[in-house]
């Protein structure tokens, strides 16, 4: 068992380009989470997943926003026509039920 | 609305000093956890609490879980500067998503 794994941990890209990050949760974790974190604040859910069903969605996420989890593992999130205020840590977790949740190391989004 | 909030925002403190760092919620959870993170790194898991009035401790560590299921709190004793990070509650409401609080960044000093 290797972890919650996140790639790229760094991505800079030009304002309107889009961009996916994919996370590998731990293996037979049913549920993940992808968040958003910026500069001296906590994790902003954005999504959740249960096996391959997206169950719920924050009303903060925009329409460029979309994230898929086709197979009930690996899930991708997208950002399409990144703007400036896209720039954060995108963090993905994974957990078996209710047990406890482990954070992938993030991925660094910087939007020029 | 589900409200989550973490006090205090920030600490400062000496070293061989000890603090209390608390999460309150508006609502009932069914599990807390306590996580601890440094600068560009994911959180990394400090703690999980789920039954009414529970304690645990890790080390100079421990985690008080309300009798109520609506707050929690976790001391720190004898703080070492090692300890500096950005601790966050995370609480698991009925419907399963999982919320963070705004954190507590600490900052011990030598």
């Amino acid at each position: 068992d290797t972890g919650v794994s996140q790639d790229p941990r760094h991505k800079i890209t030009k304002r309107g380009q889009n961009v996916t990050f994919r996370c590998d949760p731990i293996s037979e974790h049913n549920r993940l989470y992808w968040y958003r974190q910026t500069l001296g604040q906590g994790p902003e859910f954005l999504t959740y997943f249960q096996n391959e069903a997206q169950l719920e969605k924050s009303r903060l996420l925009s329409d460029r926003f979309s994230a898929e989890r086709p197979k009930g593992s690996f899930s991708t999130l997208e950002i399409q026509r990144t703007e400036q205020g896209d720039s954060a840590m995108y963090l993905c977790a994974s957990r078996r039920l209710d047990t406890e949740a482990f954070f992938g190391q993030g991925t660094r989004l910087t939007v020029v | 609305t589900q409200l989550l909030e973490q006090s205090p925002q920030f600490l400062s403190i000496q070293e061989g000093e000890n603090l209390t760092v608390y999460c309150n919620s508006s609502s009932v959870f069914s599990s807390l956890q306590w996580y601890r993170q440094e600068p560009g790194e994911g959180p990394v898991l400090l703690v999980t609490v789920v039954t009414g009035g529970e304690v645990k401790k890790l080390k100079r560590l421990t985690f008080q879980f309300g009798d109520a299921r609506k707050d929690s709190s976790l001391h720190i004793t004898a703080a070492q500067p090692g300890d500096t990070g950005l601790y966050l509650c995370a609480v698991t409401y009925n419907n399963n998503d999982m919320r963070f609080g705004a954190g507590t960044r600490l900052t011990v000093k030598p």
